[in-house]
């Protein structure tokens, strides 16, 4: 697609389980971008991907959440042990390399019942 | 991490009227600058860059002091469809791209 693309756009689990959120960058951007966003707030920063180099966890807001990306394409956001102040939503986009013009997803609204 | 602050508003303005908002950043090493629009349950949307010699895009103008380190964001004559939330972004080159919580703007008629 000519878009970035997030999958699902919904999610309901129950507190506990596992989630996983996917993100497809728009073609030949090489960096990567979560985010999370609560109601009324701002864009929490999670991590961000550049082309091979390693990435920036440092928003990751506990050990429960992780996220890799394959080929340097499609992104996986996993949140382990979900918890209700998980409840958000979390937000992807992509950008060609350092030139800050970054592309959102539409989001995944996920809710931790 | 507060790299971006920005007031949150809310402003209301009446249609026609003319509103600023300004935005400072705490990384003097940051060389790029955004604006980006959000809409009520959207996601942000990029509005304009800022370069340093300031740029006009229609009825909007965005500046950069990077002495004092803010950029700035003037609408003119505002529509009703300008009412959102407008983030700025400071960024280093290579780095995460962090966002300013947002500033809201109400346009009423």
């Amino acid at each position: 697609g000519a878009g970035v693309s997030q999958s699902p756009s919904n999610k309901v689990t129950e507190k506990g389980k596992d989630v996983e959120l996917r993100c497809d960058p728009i073609s030949g951007h090489t960096a990567l971008y979560w985010y999370r966003q609560s109601l009324g707030q701002g864009l929490e920063f999670l991590i961000y991907f550049q082309g091979n180099s390693a990435p920036d966890k440092s928003g990751l807001p506990s050990d429960r959440f992780s996220a890799e990306r394959t080929g340097g394409s499609v992104s996986t956001l996993t949140i382990q042990r979900t918890q209700q102040e998980d409840s958000a939503v979390y937000l992807c986009a992509s950008s060609l390399q350092e030139s800050g013009e970054a592309f959102f997803g539409q989001g995944t609204r996920l809710t931790v019942v | 991490r507060k790299e971006v602050e920005q007031d949150p508003g809310p402003f209301n303005v009446p249609e026609g009227a003319t509103v600023a908002f300004n935005c400072t950043y705490s990384n003097s090493a940051s060389q790029s600058f955004f604006w980006y629009r959000q809409d009520c349950r959207k996601e942000p949307k990029l509005l304009m860059s800022v370069y340093s010699s300031g740029n006009e895009d229609g009825r909007f103008t965005a500046q950069l002091n990077r002495a004092s380190q803010y950029i700035s964001l003037l609408i003119r004559d505002s529509k009703l469809s300008d009412s959102a939330t407008y983030l700025c972004v400071a960024n280093q080159a290579g780095t995460a791209l962090i966002f300013g919580k947002g500033t809201t703007l109400s346009v009423s008629s």
